[in-house]
């Protein structure tokens, strides 16, 4: 089955414990992506990759990390959380984004709480 | 920049026609995705516009005019599982999509 996987699903963690949220996808795409969503702002890009080992900011990239070592891996990474990171994280993948059509694929989701 | 306004709210009845309106101000995009979501899941996939005009699929309707800076989603003949925010985001030559804040539909018996 076609899909985006993220883990965890939930995470509850305290300010400064640094923390990886793990995507992985098994459709071959090249482009994948991190958004976060926050009630009142929508789904905001963080950084997004289009392959391996090419990666850039979005909108919203500070207090995050990633890497592309692999196609199918795009790890999220939080050195020291804080708690205005506390959102709905997604990730998603596309095939080719060049292409006018590019529909993006979901995760399900990671909930994050920083106390 | 690439501004897009959506109805934070909306309520229809069972059985109903809805439209969603999005409105948006860029200088280019590719395409306008509509995207349901169900409270605290993933977005997934409803509708793509490129060209002007109605894209139709089952019960659900895309139109855009990029002329007018507006596209519409129609759900026709609604049902209780519609319930769930609907997304309109317009995508770039990077694979980003900008999104809008969503309008949450709720659809009353």
């Amino acid at each position: 089955e076609a899909q985006v996987t993220q883990n965890p699903r939930y995470l509850i963690t305290v300010t400064g414990k640094k923390l990886t949220v793990t995507c992985s996808q098994n459709m071959n795409h090249e482009y994948m992506s991190w958004y976060r969503q926050d009630p009142g702002l929508g789904l905001r890009q963080i950084y997004y990759s289009m392959n391996v080992e090419v990666t850039d900011k979005g909108d919203v990239p500070e207090g995050y990390k990633v890497s592309r070592k692999e196609k199918r891996n795009f790890p999220l990474i939080l050195e020291s959380p804080s708690p205005n990171q506390t959102s709905l994280y997604f990730c998603a993948s596309t095939d080719n984004p060049g292409q006018r059509y590019n529909e993006q694929f979901f995760g399900p989701g990671t909930r994050l709480t920083v106390l | 920049g690439q501004n897009i306004d959506q109805p934070t709210e909306m309520t229809a009845t069972e059985g109903a026609i809805v439209q969603i309106n999005c409105t948006y101000q860029t200088s280019g995009f590719n395409g306008l995705f509509w995207y349901q979501q169900h409270a605290g899941e993933a977005p997934t996939f409803l509708s793509y516009n490129v060209l002007d005009g109605l894209e139709e699929k089952g019960r659900f309707s895309s139109f855009l005019s990029r002329s007018k800076g507006y596209s519409y989603l129609l759900l026709k003949e609604l049902q209780m599982k519609d319930s769930a925010s609907y997304l309109c985001a317009l995508s770039g030559n990077t694979g980003k999509l900008i999104f809008g804040q969503g309008t949450t539909l709720q659809v009353k018996p």
